[in-house]
């Protein structure tokens, strides 16, 4: 099973609102991503967690929120976005990488984002 | 600085007209070479990892080749369902991260 499942699949929301994004795969992962994507671009990588700790923050805004409760789970906490925030949300998983090693990721359905 | 370049930017073709996809790059110590399938509105759909040059994968109507400077996919006899973005992404050995081309939009015509 490569599935990863992401809520809500569809979210519209005002620039004063809080929501959470969520992402949850059971393929025994221990890398999981956060990406956006524009239309006709390809996916922008904001967030990445290794065991459960954040390993690498692409310098995105403080309205942006990652969490990693366990090792199947992700949130993306959203607080007082901008309408350039309307995207595509997409959430991944992957083995962690070793020296010489690398891996796969597998990408869930993503969250379509609508700030208004 | 790694960088990935995909042409040509679209592409349609005839239900059947076989073709190829382009993904040159230039990376730091290549780790490897992903294909990735997009539906629009859809998460990409991982398709093949390519290691090293002279490496070859095959899945269905797709097969996917590698060199030290390009990988090529080429669809042969594309049907409909095969209209999709196709992404090519690389893994050099400087940080973890995958650096993507723009896509390729695949359009085939019955």
């Amino acid at each position: 099973d490569t599935e990863v499942t992401q809520t809500p699949k569809h979210l519209v929301m005002g620039m004063t609102n809080k929501k959470s994004l969520k992402c949850e795969q059971h393929m025994g992962h221990r890398a999981m991503y956060w990406y956006k994507q524009k239309a006709k671009k390809p996916p922008e990588l904001m967030f990445v967690y290794s065991y459960e700790k954040l390993s690498i923050n692409e310098s995105v805004p403080s309205r942006f929120s990652p969490e990693c409760p366990n090792s199947s789970l992700l949130n993306l906490h959203l607080h007082a976005l901008q309408p350039e925030d309307s995207a595509l949300y997409l959430c991944a998983s992957s083995q962690v990488l070793v020296s010489g090693g690398t891996y796969e990721q597998y990408f869930g359905p993503g969250t379509r984002l609508t700030v208004t | 600085e790694d960088q990935v370049t995909q042409s040509p930017e679209a592409l349609r073709l005839q239900e059947g007209e076989s073709s190829s996809l382009n993904c040159s790059y230039t990376v730091s110590g290549l780790r490897g070479l992903f294909w990735y399938r997009q539906d629009p509105g859809k998460g990409p759909e991982f398709l093949f990892t390519l290691y090293s040059a002279g490496e070859e994968k095959e899945k269905e109507r797709l097969k996917a080749t590698l060199t030290k400077k390009e990988s090529f996919l080429h669809i042969t006899a594309p049907k409909p369902e095969d209209s999709a973005t196709y992404l090519c992404a690389v893994r050099g050995n400087q940080g973890g991260k995958l650096i993507f081309g723009q896509g390729t939009e695949l359009s085939v015509k019955p």
